[in-house]
């Protein structure tokens, strides 16, 4: 079974500065990747994802994310972060056959000035 | 943009009675889902539909809940006989295909007393 692991629940960092947020995950088969992220009393919007290709994966807001298959991670990252960029970021996992997104436990990114 | 609407966006209803939840998907998608985040938690898949059928469902999606497509714009989330561990926000969600990313509403809050 596909799971998913965000070992951050929650990351400070000053506006301007850079951020990582951290995503491991477990699989048996090949995987598609996503980040989505959850502004306060909205829905999920899609940031990135990895189906196969280039493993640098550039999203919306200067987001990107690095597919690692040797060490099964998609961590994403921003060279600098903006005020608005505080939300939740939730990195999801499928598998080819894309029936449904197995969903870590979200990291909270909080930017303060 | 095109955009999965859910309603409504918040529902309160006592334990024990009938609820449905309301979903228009983008008009050109084919996959439906929904998913559920109780408070504090992670988002978790319930079922995926397809052609007018379940095409997968999680072992949270027992007999008291059903999927209907009714006409050909909306999707819904039927719960029988709600209980108070059914309080959580629930996501609709479309997708063109398989193999594609999936396009989620802002999601109803669902609230059983």
């Amino acid at each position: 079974a596909q799971s998913v692991t965000q070992l951050d629940s929650q990351v400070p960092v000053f506006e301007e500065a850079p951020v990582e947020l951290r995503c491991n995950y477990s699989s048996s088969v090949s995987v598609y990747l996503f980040w989505y992220v959850q502004y306060p009393n909205q829905g999920l919007q899609l940031l990135l994802k990895y189906l196969s290709g280039s493993t640098l994966v550039k999203g919306i807001n200067g987001f990107e994310a690095e597919f690692n298959k040797s060490q099964t991670s998609f961590h994403l990252r921003k060279p600098s972060v903006h005020i608005s960029d505080t939300a939740e970021y939730f990195c999801a996992v499928s598998d080819p056959g894309f029936q449904k997104l197995v969903f870590g436990t979200g990291t909270r990114l909080l930017v303060s000035p | 943009e095109p955009e999965v609407t859910q309603t409504p966006s918040h529902q309160v209803t006592q334990m024990g009675q009938e609820v449905i939840l309301r979903c228009v998907p983008i008009s050109n998608h084919l996959y439906f889902y929904w998913y559920r985040q109780i408070l504090g938690q992670k988002v978790e898949f319930l079922v995926s539909f397809y052609n007018n059928e379940i095409s997968e469902k999680s072992e949270i999606f027992d007999d008291q809940f059903s999927v209907e497509r009714p006409d050909g714009s909306n999707f819904t989330l039927k719960i029988r006989s709600t209980k108070l561990e059914d309080s959580a926000m629930y996501f609709c969600a479309s997708s063109v295909r398989a193999n594609t990313e999936a396009f989620f509403g802002q999601g109803t809050r669902l609230t059983v007393v």
